[in-house]
């Protein structure tokens, strides 16, 4: 059974950073593309990043360009997200998904003084 | 970006009805492949979403056959038949074909 379970969020002021991680099992991680995709409360799903198989390639919504990092641990079968400079607008609850299939049941990020 | 335009925004239903949601694309979503990466998915309150629908019309492992997915190009359907209490929820159509990946605006779906 795929399994994705985030991990990391929490409550951070404006201009810190914090590190998502997203342990998963039940398949080989290393096949597969990995994403991040967020939610503000009450709203819409937003992509935020993609990152390969192998983690060759990288992408990224513009508004996190620059200040989130998406990255992969391929032994440990772990995917991260560094977010740095935090915004009040980056507060949602987010998700790690494998392509666009499988879904883990996210982590909440608040960003608030 | 690719805009996802997504209708209607609330869609009321009776128990064993039917119910169709539209995904309109500002561009095409066939990749250089040939293959068109448009999914659907269900998100039930306080659950992560769900994948019912990928690439157009295939259906997700263990997703009833009352769920159907068609289109082309630009403009995709979702549609319900015999809707049951279980199908309430917010509906999303996802574009993965080109980057960034754009969502739908999001469908309500509720009882009559």
């Amino acid at each position: 059974e795929v399994q994705l379970v985030e991990s990391g969020g929490g409550l951070v002021q404006p201009g810190r950073s914090l590190k998502l991680s997203c342990a998963a099992s039940g398949f080989t991680f290393s096949d597969y593309n990995m994403a991040w995709v967020r939610q503000a409360p009450k709203k819409g799903l937003e992509w935020v990043a993609t990152i390969s198989y192998d983690g060759s390639s990288t992408y990224y919504r513009d508004s996190v360009k620059g200040r989130f990092t998406i990255s992969r641990d391929n032994a440990k079968s772990t995917l991260y997200l560094q977010m740095d400079s935090l915004r009040s607008e980056d507060t949602a609850t987010y998700y790690c998904a494998r392509g666009s299939a499988y879904w883990g049941q996210g982590t909440l990020v608040t960003v608030s003084s | 970006d690719v805009v996802m335009t997504q209708t209607p925004v609330s869609l009321p239903v009776s128990l064993g009805g039917q119910a169709s949601i539209s995904c309109r694309s500002s561009q095409s979503l066939v990749h250089s492949n040939g293959n068109t990466y448009l999914h659907w998915y269900l998100q039930k309150p306080g659950q992560s979403p769900q994948l019912l629908i990928y690439r157009v019309s295939n259906r997700f492992s263990g997703v009833p056959d009352r769920f159907s997915g068609s289109g082309s190009g630009t403009d995709f359907t979702l549609k319900i038949s015999r809707v049951e209490p279980e199908d309430l929820g917010d509906y999303y159509c996802l574009q993965s074909t080109h980057f960034p990946w754009t969502f739908g605006g999001g469908t309500k779906l509720e009882l009559k």
